[in-house]
């Protein structure tokens, strides 16, 4: 257990719909960072935030937006849904504000089915 | 944007063998990760390299980053059943705040 809680697990939803995946950092984390990962890109970075700031950003489709709540907790919006948008979005955390050095820790991440 | 092209991309062995993986770049890191994950979890982290040419061992896992810091290497010895998972190297920039993952070397080791 990682300690970084993603809820829900799995998501089946229809194209155009929207959806929000939750993220709750390990206890002292003031980081989160979402990924995607699909099968035929890898695992993808899309956006951080720090102490409630955004901090740097990846790959992030317009159509995604992303915030952290003042209780550090995060949410990724994902709307107007695409087929390509299936996909596992992880969360992870930790207590630098750069990049994953020295250490994040990952959640168990949401499975996102766009039908 | 800085690329990671990771090698093998699957890798079949039997118990007991060894094996190595590479990760390979074009461009230059502050440091070096490498996370394993297995299937319906996240991935999590093995080492970070941070120096040119440092190595670091993790059991049977021995991790080696680049002289040039552009390229970094896994290699396992006598490999077992539990070793079975998607080996994930990421590049670090961290003046930039950017991380770059390479597409995985998915191991299998059979018993």
């Amino acid at each position: 257990d990682s300690g970084v809680t993603q809820t829900p697990k799995h998501l089946i939803t229809a194209t155009g719909q929207r959806v929000t995946l939750r993220c709750s950092p390990r206890s002292g984390d003031l980081s989160v960072y979402w990924y995607q990962q699909s099968l035929d890109q890898g695992l993808q970075f899309l956006i951080q935030y720090y102490n409630g700031e955004e901090r740097a950003k990846g790959n992030i489709l317009e159509r995604f937006s992303a915030q952290q709540f003042p209780d550090l907790h995060s949410e990724l919006n994902l709307s107007s849904l695409e087929l390509g948008d299936s996909a596992l979005y992880f969360c992870a955390s930790s207590r630098s504000s750069g990049t994953l050095y020295p250490e994040a820790f990952f959640g168990q991440g949401t499975r996102l089915t766009v039908v | 944007t800085q690329l990671l092209e990771q090698s093998p991309q699957f890798l079949s062995i039997q118990e007991g063998e060894n094996l190595t993986v590479y990760c390979n770049s074009s461009s230059v890191f502050s440091s070096l990760q490498w996370y394993r994950q297995e299937p319906g979890e996240g991935p999590v982290l093995l080492v970070t390299v941070v120096t040119g040419g440092e190595v670091k061992k993790l059991k049977r896992l021995t991790f080696q980053f680049g002289d040039a810091r552009k390229d970094s290497s896994l290699h396992i010895t006598a490999a077992q059943p539990g070793d079975t998972g998607l080996y994930l190297c990421a590049g670090l920039n961290t003046n930039a705040g950017k991380s770059t993952f390479g597409d995985g070397t998915t191991l299998t080791v059979k018993p």
